[in-house]
């Protein structure tokens, strides 16, 4: 089964950093972009940036630039979200979402989620 | 930026109502336009993909049209399972996707 599988809940206090993961199996992981859409509580959809496993290639939404980070460890076929300081903004749940293949960058395959809470 | 607007922002519909959502672009996309279904507390699911093209497995109740800015996501015959938000998501401005502020189908 193709299937991506994210880290837990997270809780953190603002200013922690922090790292979400989303490993991929049952395909192969280098061939397809990997993706991270935030949504906050009750909001729709974000696009934050992606990943080109393949090369560690990546693109940022400017909305994320420069706040978060996005990288990938191909032996583990897991892709990573990273904050080094988060804040209480960051509070979202975030998905990572598969490329498809010919689908002109729609995302066929999604993560389960994970939420951030970010509080005092 | 490409601006994604979707009419309406919510919706009341029955089982077996046919129910089309429309989704404009602020500038042309091609038929580079995406629809999703997001359930409460899931993830969202890819439905149709460069405009009109039905993911393998969707029911054929699902079925999306347009070109340019103006696009529709038409569900045939509504069943209990549909109701739901629905956001369309541009993939012409690469790699700035942006998705609709959503639509959600409520019985």
């Amino acid at each position: 089964e193709v299937q991506l599988v994210q880290s837990g809940a997270e809780l953190k206090k603002p200013g922690e950093s922090l790292r979400i993961s989303c490993t991929g199996s049952g395909y192969s992981f280098t061939t397809y972009w990997i993706n991270w859409v935030r949504q906050m509580p009750g909001k729709g959809l974000e696009w934050m940036g992606r990943i080109d496993p393949s090369n560690s290639y990546t693109n940022y939404s400017p909305s994320f630039q420069g706040h978060v980070t996005i990288s990938v460890d191909k032996s583990l076929n897991t892709a990573y979200l990273q904050w080094s300081s988060l804040k209480a903004s960051d509070t979202a749940m975030y998905y990572c979402a598969r490329r498809m293949m010919g689908g002109n960058d729609a995302f066929d395959i999604w993560g389960q989620g994970t939420m951030v809470t970010v509080s005092s | 930026d490409i601006q994604m607007t979707q009419s309406p922002s919510s919706l009341s519909a029955s089982v077996g109502d046919r129910v089309t959502i429309t989704c404009r672009a602020s500038q042309s996309i091609s038929s580079s336009l995406n629809w999703y279904q997001q359930k409460p507390g899931k993830a969202p699911k890819l439905l149709i993909y460069v405009a009109s093209n039905l993911l393998s497995g969707v029911p054929s109740r699902f079925s999306g049209s347009g070109s340019g800015t103006d696009f529709t996501l038409t569900i045939s015959s509504l069943q209990p399972e549909d109701f739901a938000t629905y956001y369309c998501q541009q993939s012409y401005s690469i790699p700035l996707f942006t998705f609709g502020q959503g639509t959600k189908l409520e019985i």
